[in-house]
């Protein structure tokens, strides 16, 4: 079954540090595109962070240069790095795939998602 | 911020109709750029439901019909049943931002 699994969620205090991993099955990550979806309590999806070819990597402002998403094909994830973290980082966050190589296309599998809490 | 604005809810009887808008911009819809819909549940993955504006996923039914015009595009859903109840979010790419942009969310209920 081809699915994704996030884990690595928790509570961190303010100005600390979380890995996000994201398992992928029934596929290989090193030949697909892959993005970091956010959803804050009670508000809608926002994108964190994408993962084109190779190491061709893009971020929205508000998580640049204290987010980095990475692949590891050994272990057939994708990661997260979050640092810095602050109390609007606070959200479920879902891994999900580029459903073809063209960048503007649709993510068309999906995780559960993890839930990050930054609270002191 | 959410660039793509939705009705935040919809409601139907059971075997209606509903349509759900998702009104954007030059920079995103405007500009060429496809959009997706995808249904979500809370607690669950969110599941592709339309993409390239008016395609389906293998699987989905096709009560579900998308439709793209200027700078908007629409999700209806035809035969509405109980199982549809769920949260429905467009999404496409903007050029303006540099980056992906989802729509404000649209709560479906059937009455």
């Amino acid at each position: 079954e081809v699915q994704l699994v996030e884990s690595g969620g928790g509570l961190i205090r303010p100005g600390g540090s979380l890995r996000l991993s994201c398992a992928a099955s029934g596929f290989t990550v090193s030949s697909s595109y892959f993005i970091w979806v956010r959803q804050a309590p009670g508000k809608g999806l926002e994108w964190v962070s994408v993962l084109y070819s190779g190491a061709s990597t893009y971020y929205p402002d508000s998580v640049k240069g204290r987010f980095t998403i990475s692949r590891d094909n050994s272990k057939n994830t994708l990661d997260l790095q979050m640092n810095s973290l602050r109390a609007d980082d606070t959200a479920l966050y879902y891994c999900a795939r580029l459903r073809s190589g063209w960048y503007s296309d649709a993510f068309d599998i999906w995780g559960r998602g993890t839930m990050v809490t930054v609270s002191s | 911020q959410s660039v793509l604005t939705q009705p935040p809810s919809v409601s139907g009887a059971p075997g209606q109709r509903v349509t759900i808008s998702c009104t954007g911009s030059s920079s995103n819809i405007g500009a060429g750029y496809d959009i997706h819909w995808y249904r979500h549940l809370p607690g669950t993955a969110p599941k592709l439901l339309i993409y390239g504006n008016t395609n389906r996923p293998s699987g989905v039914p096709d009560r579900f019909t998308g439709s793209k015009s200027d700078t908007s595009a629409s999700l209806a859903i035809t035969g509405l049943q109980a199982e549809d109840e769920a949260d429905y979010y467009c999404q496409s790419y903007d050029n303006g931002l540099s980056g992906y942009v989802f729509g404000t969310g649209t709560r479906v209920t059937v009455l």
